[in-house]
């Protein structure tokens, strides 16, 4: 059974710092990995999405990559800016059941400090 | 217009009452999905459905029901609200092609 977590659970950083978030994942048996953030009581807005052929995504100041055989992603932030405090979500397009699904990560919480 | 539009965003329902949740998406995808978001247990999927015909049960579909009324809606329902179904709620679409999946804004249900 597919699953995904994410560390760390929370993180707080000074503004302008650059960070990483980890996500892993079991079962290298995926058509994709995506990032999404969201914000307080608010949808999921999609920030990245990594083909299984693929090693890396760029999006202005995010960058996340995938390593599909040891099971790790990792969104890097370049210069954190309070508007990025959000929750940031990992979930994996799962082909290692008889379906396909998107499985999520718990979350990471990132705030950025002024 | 949104990919996909939620209706309601947010709701409150008294235990026991029968409530739906309806979702509709402009992407022309055949995938619908609902999940379901509680603090610190992430998203779990409910149903799912891959056309008209095709409804499947996730990972935690007891105490809810879905109906596909067309590709492009996907209603979920409780037939009788209890607390512990108080969450966020998502319906979502896949692209089949490239597996790109595509959110809902959320529904915000609070059964008292």
């Amino acid at each position: 059974k597919q699953e995904v977590t994410q560390i760390p659970a929370a993180l707080s950083v000074p503004e302008g710092e650059n960070l990483v978030l980890n996500c892993s994942f079991t079962d290298s048996a995926i058509y994709n990995l995506q990032w999404f953030r969201q914000d307080p009581g608010k949808g999921l807005t999609s920030l990245l999405l990594i083909q299984s052929s693929q090693r890396e995504q760029t999006s202005g100041r995010l960058n996340a990559s995938l390593d599909k055989s040891s099971g790790r992603s990792t969104l890097y932030i370049a210069a954190s800016q309070p508007g990025d405090s959000a929750t940031y979500l990992c979930a994996v397009a799962d082909r290692g059941t008889s379906y396909d699904k998107v499985i999520f990560g718990p979350g990471t919480s990132l705030s950025v400090i002024p | 217009d949104a990919d996909v539009t939620q209706t309601p965003r947010n709701r409150i329902t008294k235990t026991g009452k029968r409530i739906m949740l309806e979702c509709s998406q402009t992407k022309g995808h055949d995938r619908m999905y609902w999940y379901r978001q509680d603090p610190g247990l992430g998203l779990r999927l409910i149903y799912y459905s891959f056309d008209v015909k095709d409804i499947n049960k996730g990972e935690i579909s007891d105490g809810y029901s879905v109906s596909r009324q067309a590709q492009a809606k996907f209603s979920l329902s409780l037939e009788s609200a209890i607390p512990n179904q108080t969450a966020l709620y998502f319906c979502a679409t896949m692209d089949p092609l490239n597996t790109e999946a595509f959110f809902g804004q959320g529904t915000r249900l609070t059964v008292v």
